[in-house]
């Protein structure tokens, strides 16, 4: 496709339950990139893959969070046992490796109830 | 304290104004400087992209770094309604891959 992609746009899940959101990269980028954005913030970053490789989860707030990239394109971020606090915009950039230009996907907006 | 400040706003603006949008920064080690411009419920968009300190110019954009005072500015001339929108700046190390962001500045250009 032309762009990052992102799926679900929208996602509502009580309080306890697992999300699932995915990531998928601008062709031939082999860096993917997760960041959270809280209303009325800029975005935090949560984790960094090359290819397959996770090669910084740094910002990934608890181990409630996990995220996959198994086959180097598609990402998978997924959140078990969701709380309140979780609710944001999860957004999914990609690059060129050793690129600064990092493009950003439309997000997933979860919402926590 | 943050490690990227910008001024929330709101910043109003008649259209056709030069607008001035800033961020200041703490990291002195911070290399690469980003401008995004991100509309209500989409994703960032990237602007502008500069490498240590000096200007840039791309069409009614203009970047620049100041790294002795930590400082960096995106102008807008002759801005339109279209340009209204959150302004992110974003920085990262020279080694580093994740950026960090400012918290954003909203512009509204009236027409």
């Amino acid at each position: 496709g032309a762009g990052v992609s992102q799926s679900p746009r929208y996602k509502v899940a009580k309080r306890g339950q697992d999300v699932a959101l995915r990531c998928d990269p601008i062709s031939g980028h082999v860096s993917l990139f997760w960041y959270q954005q809280a209303l009325g913030q800029g975005p935090e970053f949560l984790t960094y893959f090359q290819n397959e490789a996770q090669l910084d989860k740094s910002g990934l707030p608890s181990d409630r969070f996990f995220a996959e990239r198994p086959e180097g394109s598609v990402s998978t971020l997924k959140i078990q046992r969701t709380q309140q606090e979780d609710s944001a915009v999860y957004l999914c950039a990609s690059s060129f490796p050793g690129s600064r230009e990092q493009y950003f996907g439309p997000g997933t907006r979860l919402t926590v109830t | 304290q943050k490690e990227v400040e910008q001024d929330p706003g709101p910043l109003s603006v008649p259209e056709g104004a030069i607008v001035s949008l800033n961020c200041t920064y703490s990291n002195s080690a911070f290399q690469y400087f980003m401008w995004y411009r991100q509309y209500s419920r989409k994703g960032p968009e990237l602007l502008m992209y500069t490498y240590s300190s000096g200007n840039k110019e791309d069409g009614r954009f203009t970047a620049q770094v100041d790294k002795s005072s930590k400082y960096i500015s995106l102008f807008i001339r002759d801005s339109q309604p279209s340009d209204s929108a959150t302004y992110l700046c974003a920085m990262t190390l020279p080694y580093g891959q994740n950026f960090v962001f400012g918290p954003g500045t909203r512009l509204s250009v009236l027409p």
